[in-house]
């Protein structure tokens, strides 16, 4: 059963500009969580995707957005990058009951 | 702001002995209390987890120990060894969003 696939791995962007991460959960799980990893903020949960529909919502500004594909498949945007966004992007696919989150082994992401 | 507060940072110790994390919450709307296992470069894994009305878990050398009233939970691993060192997170989730709210982390170290 192939795990949480998360892609691209490393990416190094300019302050301003934007960027598009892609995340396909496992194989029959539908909702997707995003969560920013950085070492001053630790683990802070961006949003949720259940079935194309964002679900939740962390407190992030509106330049993060995200998306679910009918396959499951899930994108997040951050758009006007900013230094501070540097982090490592996480994504997470939630089983069935939502008893459990499996997580990718994310994108880092550099600002410079 | 951090609604589960986890300690210690960080923590050394040799093999064969036992690792302990605390982590203590405030918010009564939570529901689920995962902890989650990270090596470098890797996303975190989910390693055990406990409901609120289990007062203990036990999987191999890992245990929970979950005080409802104290609103307090803490990781146990016994017989540490080199291989468990890594970055442990508690988490809580709520109840009405499923939301995961993470502890800072507790970097473990493992001696030989």
């Amino acid at each position: 059963k192939a795990g949480v696939t998360q892609t691209p791995r490393y990416l190094i962007k300019t302050r301003g500009q934007q960027v598009t991460l892609s995340c396909s959960p496992i194989s029959g799980h539908r909702s997707v969580s995003w969560y920013q990893q950085t070492p001053g903020q630790g683990l802070q949960f961006l949003f949720e995707y259940f079935s194309e529909t964002q679900r939740n919502k962390g407190n992030f500004p509106g330049r993060f957005s995200g998306r679910q594909f009918s396959n499951s498949r899930s994108e997040m945007n951050v758009s006007t990058l900013e230094l501070g966004d540097s982090a490592l992007y996480l994504c997470a696919s939630i089983n069935t009951g939502r008893t459990e989150a499996f997580f990718g082994q994310g994108t880092r992401l550099t600002v410079v | 702001q951090q609604q589960v507060k986890q300690s210690p940072q960080s923590l050394i110790v040799q093999k064969g002995g036992i690792s302990i994390i605390n982590c203590a919450y405030e918010n009564t709307a939570f529901d689920y209390f995962p902890w989650y296992q990270q090596f470098p470069g890797k996303g975190p894994a989910l390693l055990i987890a406990i409901r609120p009305d289990v007062s203990e878990k036990k999987e191999g050398r890992f245990t929970i120990s979950f005080n409802k009233s104290a609103k307090q939970f803490s990781l146990h691993i016994m017989d540490s060894q080199p291989g468990d060192s890594a970055t442990y997170f508690c988490a809580a989730r709520g109840s009405n969003d499923y939301k995961l709210s993470f502890g800072a982390g507790t970097t473990v170290t493992v001696r030989a």
